[in-house]
């Protein structure tokens, strides 16, 4: 199965800051999406941006971007100009274009934004 | 349009009792899937229907169930509750999984 890490269980930043959250997986694929998801305090999970592998081209989500590493299955998050509204549990998740619509989540980093 | 609609919000049982859980998809999606999220294992997933058919399931016992109506809407079954089975219960909907999913608030299942 593949497998997802996130190695940040917390991170805080000031807001009107950047910050950037780490995630990186495991496969054997080549044809897969990559998301990161949102969960605030109201438990509902937001998507916040997805990526196809097979674009080498980095998605961007108003002040949302991510950094794309195919070759080294890595998949950042940077927020940009951080608002206060930011401050959730994020995701990083994992879902194969070849086996089933079942996705492979991180542990989450929870991030705190510092008025 | 309204979003994933999931019943009861929370919910108390003891231990050895079994409970069913709704969950209504966005309008025209197929794909319902659950997942069990807990603070120690995360988010885990239990397994997806499509039109009816269970497509995919994940490593859970045979005490968890699930079924999928005509009208998309799912529910899920466990029975025999354990406390380790309390969890918040969540269920996503999708028209195909490239794009994500689009989540409910969850089911707080509490087991005592």
């Amino acid at each position: 199965a593949q497998t997802v890490t996130q190695s940040q269980p917390e991170m805080s930043v000031q807001e009107a800051e950047t910050v950037t959250l780490s995630c990186t997986y495991d496969t054997s694929e080549s044809d897969y999406y990559l998301f990161w998801y949102k969960q605030p305090p109201s438990r509902q999970m937001i998507l916040v941006i997805r990526q196809e592998a097979y674009k080498q081209q980095n998605a961007t989500e108003n002040r949302f971007s991510v950094n794309f590493q195919k070759a080294a299955k890595s998949f950042s998050l940077k927020i940009s100009d951080s608002q206060l509204g930011d401050a959730a549990m994020y995701f990083c998740a994992y879902r194969s274009a070849n086996t089933g619509n079942q996705f492979y989540f991180g542990t989450g980093t929870s991030l705190t934004v510092i008025p | 349009k309204a979003g994933v609609t999931q019943t009861p919000r929370y919910l108390i049982k003891t231990r050895g009792q079994q409970v069913t859980l709704s969950c209504s998809p966005i309008s025209g999606h197929r794909s319902v899937s659950w997942y069990q999220q807990t603070p120690g294992q995360g988010l885990q997933f239990l397994f997806e229907y499509f039109s009816e058919t269970q497509r995919n399931k994940g490593n859970f016992p045979g005490r968890f169930s699930g079924r999928q109506f005509s009208n998309s809407r799912s529910e899920m079954n466990v029975s025999t509750l354990e406390l380790g089975d309390s969890a918040l219960y969540l269920c996503a909907s999708s028209l195909s999984g490239n794009f994500g999913y689009t989540f409910g608030s969850g089911t707080r299942l509490t087991v005592v």
